[in-house]
C-alpha cells in the first residue's frame, strides 16, 4: 500500500532556532511532492511543490529537499518564528492513478516557544 | 475573494440524524473535493468532482453523498450520522485535477453522539 510517513510526530523548539522535518514515502511512481502548512483550526495551505526531477525548492524561510532515489523529503525551517507553530504535512501525488490521487502524511506538529 | 468557504463551522448531531455540509468557492475552479481529517491520520478523500456535473468516490465514501450544485458549490450529505463520522471535514478546490494545487476551506468540526 502506498504510504507517506512523517517524523517526528511532534517537535518543540525555541524561537529563532532551525529545524528539519522528515518525510519518507513508498508511492512510486509519483508526479510531485508537496509540503502543506496547517494552522490549528484552519485548512492546509501549500508551501512548496517539487516534481520527481527537482532536488530543492525554497519559499522564504522554508526549504524542501527531495531525494527520489531514497524516497525521502525534508522540510527545513530557518530562524523559526512563533507563527511557524503549526502542523506540516507531506503529500505525494500517485501518478499511476489516472485521477492523480493525493497520498497525505499524518503531519508533524511543530511548536515554537518564545 | 473569500476563497473556499464552508458552513457550518461546528455541528453536533445525534446518531441517525442527517445534515448537509455546504462548500462554495469563488476562484472559478473546476475541481472540488471533500476530505475528512481524524487525529493521527492523514486527510482522506471522501468524494471529489472533477468538473461541474461529475462526481466520483474517493477513499472513504461510505455513509456520504455529494452534490455538485453548480461550478461554485459542492455539498456533502450525511443521511444517517454515525459516531464513526465524528471528524473535521474540509472542502477544497483546484483549477483542474491532477497536479494542481488544492485550496482548502476552514473546515467543519462535526461530533456525532
Amino acid at each position: 500500500k502506498n504510504q507517506v510517513e512523517q517524523s517526528p510526530q511532534s517537535l518543540i523548539i525555541l524561537e529563532g532556532k532551525n529545524c528539519t522535518l522528515q518525510c519518507n514515502y513508498t508511492v512510486s511512481p509519483f508526479s510531485n511532492l508537496r509540503w502543506y502548512k496547517q494552522d490549528t483550526g484552519r485548512g492546509p495551505v501549500s508551501l512548496t511543490i517539487m516534481t520527481f526531477s527537482e532536488n530543492t525548492k525554497s519559499n522564504g524561510r522554508y526549504t524542501a529537499t527531495l531525494d527520489a532515489d531514497t524516497k525521502q523529503s525534508s522540510l527545513h525551517i530557518t530562524a523559526s518564528q512563533l507563527s511557524d507553530s503549526a502542523s506540516y504535512i507531506c503529500v505525494v501525488t500517485d501518478s499511476r492513478d489516472s485521477n492523480y490521487q493525493l497520498i497525505w502524511g499524518a503531519g508533524t506538529k511543530l511548536i515554537i516557544k518564545p | 475573494n473569500a476563497g473556499v468557504t464552508q458552513t457550518p463551522k461546528f455541528q453536533v448531531l445525534k446518531t441517525g440524524q442527517s445534515m448537509t455540509l455546504q462548500c462554495a468557492q469563488d476562484m472559478n475552479h473546476n475541481s472540488m473535493y471533500w476530505y475528512r481529517q481524524d487525529p493521527g491520520m492523514g486527510l482522506r478523500l471522501i468524494y471529489y468532482s472533477a468538473s461541474e456535473g461529475t462526481t466520483d468516490k474517493g477513499e472513504v465514501p461510505n455513509g456520504y453523498n455529494v452534490s455538485r450544485l453548480n461550478k461554485r458549490e459542492f455539498s456533502l450529505r450525511l443521511e444517517s450520522a454515525a459516531p464513526s463520522q465524528t471528524s473535521v471535514y474540509f472542502c477544497a478546490s483546484s483549477p483542474g485535477q491532477g497536479t494542481d494545487t488544492q485550496y482548502f476551506g476552514p473546515g467543519t468540526r462535526l461530533t456525532v453522539l
